[in-house]
């Protein structure tokens, strides 16, 4: 989506090792979202940041890590790697003067643990 | 905890027909309910309502909360191919607070 790029778009990785995941956003939005999809589940939240290196945990961290050292920049790190962390990993942006317009969603990653 | 539930949780339908797909939550101060049109990507936002009884509409589609019975209604009439697609419905508690269900699997036939 405009404004909003996640990367990579596909991974594959191995059992065990670390994985970063990138969300890049152009509209200077307050807040970010790290979602993981599942079959049955639905969108669930797994971090959130509301400005610049103020994070906090949702639903489902454990086994990942977060940091935004930026504005533009939202990183999801799952520390090690598990199978049950393949999934479909979207980023999500809102800010407070366009609530009325809901979430951004970026394209996601497809995360494939092995 | 907080809850969505979706129904029905999947339809077929012809071109042309209308469509109702519902959603009930139980969400801690609540605030709003978004829906959002997930095709096969990214979900894409539709509406957001705040307030009770007060009908939103974009073209064909139609959304009404009912803060009393915990349910919103998200209508489609004249239903087109391109309409099929996942809805889902989004109850929020606050920015942070925005829990999701699993969607209604809406697939339009020629």
């Amino acid at each position: 989506d405009a404004g909003i790029t996640q990367s990579p778009r596909h991974k594959v990785t191995e059992t065990g090792t670390p994985v970063t995941l990138r969300c890049h956003q152009t509209e200077n939005h307050r807040y970010m979202y790290w979602y993981r999809q599942d079959p049955g589940h639905g969108l669930r939240l797994i971090h959130y940041s509301y400005g610049v290196k103020d994070t906090d945990k949702g639903e489902v961290s454990d086994g990942y890590s977060v940091s935004r050292s930026k504005t533009e920049d939202f990183l999801l790190t799952l520390e090690s790697a598990t199978s049950s962390q393949t999934s479909v990993y979207f980023c999500a942006i809102s800010d407070v003067d366009r609530i009325n317009y809901g979430y951004t969603f970026g394209s996601g990653t497809r995360l494939t643990v092995v | 905890e907080d809850k969505v539930v979706q129904s029905p949780l999947s339809l077929v339908v012809h071109e042309g027909d209308t469509v109702t797909l519902n959603c009930s939550y139980e969400v801690t101060n609540f605030r709003s309910l978004l829906w959002y049109k997930q095709e096969k990507k990214a979900p894409t936002f539709l509406f957001m309502l705040t307030s009770s009884g007060i009908e939103k509409k974009s073209g064909r589609l139609s959304n009404i909360l009912d803060k009393k019975e915990l349910s919103s209604i998200l209508n489609i009439t004249a239903t087109q191919t391109g309409d099929s697609a996942i809805y889902l419905c989004a109850p929020s508690g606050g920015y942070q607070k925005v829990t999701f269900g699993t969607g209604t699997k809406l697939q339009v036939i020629p």
